[in-house]
């Protein structure tokens, strides 16, 4: 099976500009979910999604965003960048049930803000 | 909320010995899960080990083996007959059984180094 893809790898954006990153999860995954990963911060989760539906939100201002489409793939989304936005963004899929419910991450966004 | 302390940030390793990465970590649960990631320097998270809490015994994957004291709280990694190939930061995590999600609490981390 193919493994957990994003894209794009790496980004560079502008403050206040928007950002649409992009996670598609190995097949027949249902469940997503997206961390950022600073060096100050550590690793934290933003959101999970389960067929379609957000079924967990970490702590972080509305800005940030996602949703999830028919076939598992996710989007999280940035609006009004802030310098301290730049991380690099995981997002890690599994099958969504079952005691076992394994994650596996994909190779990551890395997002600089400028 | 659950948190996940790892009080190594840096650890070395001379090449074939052995070495343990410490967690500790508080809840008020009783069913929970904990795993220990390796994120090499290419930046892809792996599963390395994982323990049920309601498990007695410790999990072992090859040379990796865990250290599982649930009353203390604490869930450490010990790596045999270390390889250069282990050299990588690693997240001890924690997962509750509680809720349906699949939201893990990671750790600061751990830098191993190996050395040859």
């Amino acid at each position: 099976k193919a493994g957990v893809t994003q894209t794009p790898r790496y980004l560079i954006k502008t403050r206040g500009q928007q950002v649409t990153l992009s996670c598609s999860p190995i097949s027949g995954h249902r469940s997503v979910s997206w961390y950022q990963q600073t060096p100050g911060q550590g690793l934290q989760f933003l959101f999970e999604y389960f067929s379609e539906t957000q079924r967990n939100k970490g702590n972080f201002p509305g800005r940030f965003s996602g949703r999830q489409f028919s076939n598992s793939r996710s989007e999280m989304n940035v609006s009004t960048l802030e310098l301290g936005d730049s991380a690099l963004y995981l997002c890690a899929s599994s099958s969504g049930t079952g005691w076992a419910r394994e994650q596996y991450f994909g190779p990551g966004t890395r997002l600089t803000v400028t | 909320a659950q948190t996940v302390t790892q009080s190594q940030p840096e650890m070395s390793v001379q090449e074939a010995e052995t070495v343990t990465l410490s967690c500790t970590y508080d809840t008020s649960e009783s069913d929970y899960y904990l795993f220990w990631y390796k994120q090499p320097p290419s930046r892809q998270m792996i599963l390395v080990i994982r323990q049920e809490a309601y498990k007695q015994q410790n999990a072992t994957e090859n040379r990796f083996s865990v250290n599982f004291q649930k009353a203390a709280k604490s869930f450490s990694l010990k790596i045999s007959d270390s390889q250069l190939g282990d050299a990588a930061m690693y997240f001890c995590a924690y997962r509750s059984e509680g809720n349906a999600g699949n939201m893990l609490t990671f750790g600061g981390g751990t830098r191993l180094m190996v050395k040859p």
